[in-house]
């Protein structure tokens, strides 16, 4: 069965210091490796999807890198907005192709 | 305009009650998905639907009903709650597998069973 770990279950920064959360992960196939953030009170919204390992995608200080066993998500100079839980899933080549949650990382980011 | 839109957002109700989550979206995706998460925030897939034709069903006691009345809609239906049933239920679209641009979810049904 697939299997998605997240680490460290929680991490608070101070602003401006960068970090990194990891993603172990055990796939049957992997189609895809996404990374999501989840704001309180409000569904996940999709940041990146991985397809192969050596990928690297960007989006403001949001960094996503992948290796065969594991994500991770590099932040930048760190802001208070980015607080947040984030959350990685990986989608396997089955036939329903479906896709497995970690549990996330809850990043809190100190003025 | 919200894209992925569920009502209710919040619902209390008693053991043994039947209470419906409606979900729309007006994205023009062609699947739709029911998550559920728990209070360790783990998100467990319940149902997928493609073009109203249902193509994941999760291992989900059959309390829980699925119905997907155009590719715009899909509503979730649970007969004789249970206390275990207390969870945040998720609504998403997706455009075919969601590999390429993710999922969309909705802000979620928080279901309280007392």
């Amino acid at each position: 069965e697939d299997q998605v770990t997240q680490s460290p279950e929680a991490l608070r920064l101070q602003e401006g210091e960068s970090s990194s959360l990891n993603c172990s992960y055990t796939v049957s196939g992997l189609r895809g490796l996404f990374w999501y953030r989840q704001d309180p009170g409000k569904g996940p919204e999709f940041l990146f999807t991985l397809y192969s390992a050596g990928e690297e995608k960007e989006k403001e200080r949001l960094k996503a890198t992948l290796t065969k066993k594991e994500s991770f998500l590099h932040i930048t100079a760190p802001k208070p907005e980015d607080s947040a839980t984030y959350l990685c899933a990986v989608q396997n080549s089955g036939g329903y192709q479906k896709v497995t949650f970690g549990t996330g990382t809850k990043l809190q980011v100190i003025p | 305009d919200t894209a992925v839109s569920q009502t209710p957002k919040y619902l209390v109700t008693q053991m043994g009650n039947d209470k419906s989550i409606k979900c729309e979206q007006n994205l023009g995706h062609d699947t739709m998905y029911w998550y559920k998460q728990d209070s360790k925030k783990f998100l467990k897939i319940m149902f997928s639907y493609n073009n109203k034709e249902l193509i994941i069903n999760e291992t989900v006691p059959n309390r829980f009903s699925p119905k997907s009345p155009d590719k715009a809609h899909l509503n979730l239906h649970i007969n004789s709650l249970e206390l275990g049933d207390s969870a945040v239920y998720f609504c998403a679209s997706s455009l075919g597998t969601a590999l390429y641009y993710g999922y969309t979810f909705g802000s979620g049904t928080r279901l309280t069973v007392v």
